[in-house]
């Protein structure tokens, strides 16, 4: 079963602009992990989230949690081709000894 | 590169076989995860080993078996293979449960 669920399922933007996309989990997590995947190859980590903390960035990337609405977003802001991709949100629940737990993805296709 | 190398990239073989999937962890790392993406399950958590014990388990049937060896390298096992056992299976690792898993480039499995 799957713990998170994304949305949107695909996104089409163009070159430059701010791709937004959203998870929403079920039970208490320590923390929530996004990760790319370009078609069938290997996830990328992206960046990592902590329950008590609410925002992070790095580099294009900002990430959001409110663990209050069991919700996540990353926001990749200037867009490249190279974007283009599959991205997951992954939840480590608590005392899960840190099995993480996929949403079905977002496909994000950046057109130049 | 993440760091963790899994063997073989691709295998084909028959129903009612049996394989083995092999991962060798970050350098570092004591946890390793295994999961199992396909198509209409999406990514899904197989097991987990920390410092060569087994710390948690998901979805793994019955004809799996996985074990983590004393230098830390793991394999997971899958027997009397079916057409629905036809997957990516990714290993993952991780210094600790609470932290970044990074994962490896996958092994594509076909059963014919």
């Amino acid at each position: 079963s799957q713990q998170g669920e994304e949305d949107p399922q695909a996104l089409s933007i163009q070159e430059g602009e701010n791709a937004t996309m959203n998870c929403s989990y079920k039970t208490s997590i320590n923390n929530l992990q996004w990760y790319r995947q370009n078609s069938g190859r290997g996830l990328v980590h992206l960046i990592l989230i902590r329950s008590n903390e609410r925002e992070k960035h790095s580099g294009r990337l900002r990430v959001t949690l409110d663990t209050s609405k069991k919700s996540s977003s990353l926001l990749i802001t200037a867009s490249r081709a190279a974007d283009t991709a599959s991205y997951f949100c992954a939840t480590a629940e608590s005392d899960s000894w840190g099995k993480l737990q996929f949403g079905a993805g977002t496909q994000v296709v950046v057109t130049p | 590169d993440s760091g963790v190398t899994q063997t073989p990239k691709h295998l084909i073989t028959a129903t009612g076989q049996r394989v083995t999937l092999r991962c060798s962890p970050r350098s570092g790392d004591l946890s390793v995860y295994w999961y199992q993406q396909s198509l209409d399950q999406g990514l899904q958590f197989l097991i987990q080993y920390y410092n060569g014990e087994e710390r948690a388990k998901g979805n793994i049937l019955e004809r799996f078996s996985a074990q983590q060896f004393p230098d830390l390298h793991s394999e997971l096992n899958l027997s009397s293979l079916e057409l629905g056992d036809s997957a990516l299976y990714f290993c993952a690792s991780s210094t600790h449960g609470d932290n970044e898993q990074f994962f490896g480039p996958g092994t594509r499995l076909t059963v014919l």
